[in-house]
């Protein structure tokens, strides 16, 4: 099956800072959405982006299909952006079979 | 909307004991879903619905079962707890939207252990 791998793992970052989260898949998907994980363990939708560039006030999302990897992009960072960022792919588009990647745990500090 | 509940929010299960888990949605999805995550990890789909009355398993579907007897409703169920199953439960739900997306919404969770 599919194999989703996310980084970095973890990342500390101070209040105003940008970041880059990446996700890279093993084949081919057909569906990708991002979550953010809050710290009472709410999951968030983000983005559903199985291709193309989407933004969302200081969040965007890009994902180059054919290269197999998206990047989730944080501007001027805030504390309530703490929290584990998920992708999750589905090879087709049944809305049948999703695959989560292990997260990428953010920290941002006062 | 309320969106998707679960129920309970918290349970401590001995070793052998069975329980269920509701989720509902009133979003009139179609699909259903149950996720188990462990500390640190991702998270990994036990068992799925793509309507009522259809169930259809995951990546680790052993130790459950699950019924869709109402659209609104998707249960999931344990015979026989055992302490590998100590883990927070998510469920999700979706509909296709226009061009075919399949974007997935989820429950608060219910923290499970198993003793």
């Amino acid at each position: 099956g599919i194999q989703v791998e996310q980084s970095p793992p973890d990342l500390i970052l101070q209040e105003g800072a940008n970041s880059t989260l990446r996700c890279n898949f093993s084949d081919s998907v057909n569906n990708l959405q991002w979550f953010h994980q809050n710290p009472w363990g709410q999951l968030i939708n983000l983005f559903y982006i199985p291709s193309g560039t989407k933004q969302n006030g200081r969040l965007s999302a890009t994902t180059v299909a054919t290269e197999r990897y998206s990047l989730l992009y944080i501007s001027s960072s805030q504390t309530t952006d703490s929290g584990v960022y998920f992708c999750a792919v589905e090879e087709d588009n049944y809305g049948q079979n999703f695959v989560f990647g292990p997260g990428t745990r953010l920290s941002v500090l006062p | 909307n309320a969106g998707v509940t679960q129920t309970p929010k918290f349970r401590v299960l001995k070793t052998g004991q069975s329980m269920t888990l509701l989720c509902a949605q009133d979003m009139n999805h179609e699909y259903m879903y149950w996720y188990r995550q462990d500390p640190g990890m991702g998270l990994r789909l036990i068992h799925y619905s793509v309507g009522e009355g259809t169930t259809a398993k995951g990546e680790v579907p052993d130790g459950y079962n699950v019924s869709r007897l109402k659209k609104q409703n998707f249960l999931l169920g344990l015979e026989s707890a055992a302490p590998s199953q100590t883990s927070v439960y998510f469920c999700a739900s979706s509909s296709p939207a226009s061009g075919g997306t399949y974007e997935q919404y989820f429950g608060p969770g219910t923290r499970l252990t198993v003793t």
